[in-house]
């Protein structure tokens, strides 16, 4: 099955500061690669998501790339907030064939100080 | 947007009892929707694809006659975590895809079940 992994497991930065995290999958056949924050106790929030047929997508201060070739595909924050404590989960899908099922990778603690 | 309802939020059970867990999704109908499993500073992990009207696919490692779920409706599915233990104890977070081929998933907020 498909194996999505994710570093760092912690990441510490300054306010202002950029943030990025990466992760890998391992199955070529994944065309759906979505980005979650979770803060404590709440649910997971889709802050992100890419497609396959895509390289780079931006929304403001947060962008994704995505390198097929590779398999890996990143998220970056820019001038970071305190706000954007949380923690940060990849994902991955193949679309249709696994029912659009997301597989997780472990997850990022952000940790932005003032 | 979607939203979906989950509950209860959080329930204590005591050891050997089951406890019903209800995924609803209030403005749109759901025909797949996902349990996933979250232990504490751990990711979500997934259970188990609940298809309306069908039986629910469950992940390796997953036992079925343990976590029973039941998609009756397009807007609602339960897990029953049946003869509950301590090691049960999780976060247990349900999704509802909204939308044939959109890939978007929609989260609940979540039961916190603890086992005593």
């Amino acid at each position: 099955g498909e194996n999505v992994e994710q570093h760092p497991s912690t990441l510490s930065v300054q306010e202002g500061d950029s943030a990025v995290i990466k992760c890998t999958y391992s199955d070529s056949a994944s065309n759906y690669f979505p980005w979650y924050k979770q803060e404590l106790g709440k649910r997971p929030q889709l802050i992100i998501d890419i497609r396959s047929n895509v390289g780079e997508k931006k929304d403001q201060r947060i962008a994704v790339t995505l390198n097929k070739t590779a398999k890996h595909f990143s998220l970056h924050i820019t001038e970071t907030q305190p706000e954007d404590s949380a923690v940060y989960f990849c994902a991955a899908s193949k679309g249709t064939n696994s029912g659009y099922a997301l597989n997780f990778g472990k997850g990022t603690s952000l940790l932005v100080t003032p | 947007g979607a939203v979906v309802s989950q509950h209860p939020s959080w329930v204590i059970c005591k050891s050997g009892t089951s406890v019903k867990i209800e995924c609803r999704s209030l403005d749109f109908q759901a025909t797949t929707m996902f349990w996933y499993r979250q232990f504490p500073k751990q990711s979500l992990m997934l259970m188990a694809t609940s298809n309306e009207g069908s039986k629910a696919t469950y992940e390796q490692g997953v036992e079925k006659d343990k976590f029973l779920i039941n998609h009756a409706s397009l807007t609602l599915s339960t897990l029953t975590v049946t003869s509950a233990h301590p090691e049960d104890s999780s976060f247990y977070i349900c999704s509802a895809l909204e939308g044939t081929g959109a890939n978007v998933l929609t989260f609940g907020a979540g039961s916190r079940l603890t086992v005593l």
